[in-house]
């Protein structure tokens, strides 16, 4: 069973300042195909999950370029490189399979 | 656009099933593209990936459900649907339905969710 750790659990940020989240797996996520198919999620307040990148580093269309995704085997990031009002709620990194998918206990951003 | 809209009582007794339904609209489910999934988040806490369901029937379930739940797919009315039975207040959650898109391998669309409170 793979389990995602994130950190850190809270994240308090000033308008404009960067954040970054890390994600930690306890198997490499490489798959036999070559793909590694770590994702990010946001949930803003009172919403359902929203996909922002998947495949360790490829943005959904409409995902503003702050945002961005790097890593390798079982360490991956989320970095936002100014963070926003709008980007207040909780992140989750996620590995998903067809037969599976794993969540993070997900990173709460906030406001300072 | 596709949607995913979950239904069913918001209000379950304790040891009863808890049974939910994900019509999806603006697109077919009746594809070999897609898995179709079930996600609970308790009050406050994080995701727990329920099972998730192929439009041949394939059904994929979490280990620590897998006694409790049944998904199963109903392609005429282009909808699935979740039964877990035997609830109890630790079942009390918002209940959302969600693709999975084999392009990206990762949910890409969720339905607004459904609060189910276990409660006598």
């Amino acid at each position: 069973e793979i389990v995602m750790t994130q950190t850190p659990l809270s994240s308090p940020v000033t308008l404009g300042q960067p954040a970054s989240i890390s994600c930690r797996s306890t198997q490499s996520l490489v798959h036999s195909d070559g793909n590694t198919y770590l994702s990010w999620l946001q949930q803003r307040p009172g919403q359902p999950p929203r996909l922002l990148i998947y495949q360790i580093s490829n943005r959904v269309s409409g995902v503003p370029d702050r945002f961005s995704g790097s890593g390798a085997g079982t360490d991956f990031t989320l970095k936002i490189s100014r963070v926003e009002a709008e980007d207040v709620g909780v992140y989750y990194c996620m590995h998903a399979i067809q037969s599976t998918w794993t969540f993070g206990h997900g990173t709460k951003v906030e406001i300072k | 656009q596709l949607q995913l809209q979950e239904s069913g009582p918001g209000l379950v007794k304790p040891s009863e099933t808890l049974s939910l339904a994900c019509t999806v609209s603006g697109g077919t489910i009746d594809s070999s593209s897609f898995f179709w999934g079930w996600v609970r988040q308790p009050p406050g806490k994080g995701l727990e990936w329920i099972g998730s369901i192929y439009h041949r029937g394939n059904t994929f379930y979490n280990p620590s459900l897998k006694s409790r739940v049944t998904i199963s797919i109903d392609t005429s009315n282009n909808q699935f649907s979740l039964k877990l039975s035997s609830v109890t207040a630790a079942d009390t959650a918002v209940y959302y339905c969600a693709r999975l898109d084999f392009g990206v391998v990762t949910p890409d669309y969720w339905g607004q969710g459904t609060l189910v409170t276990v409660s006598s």
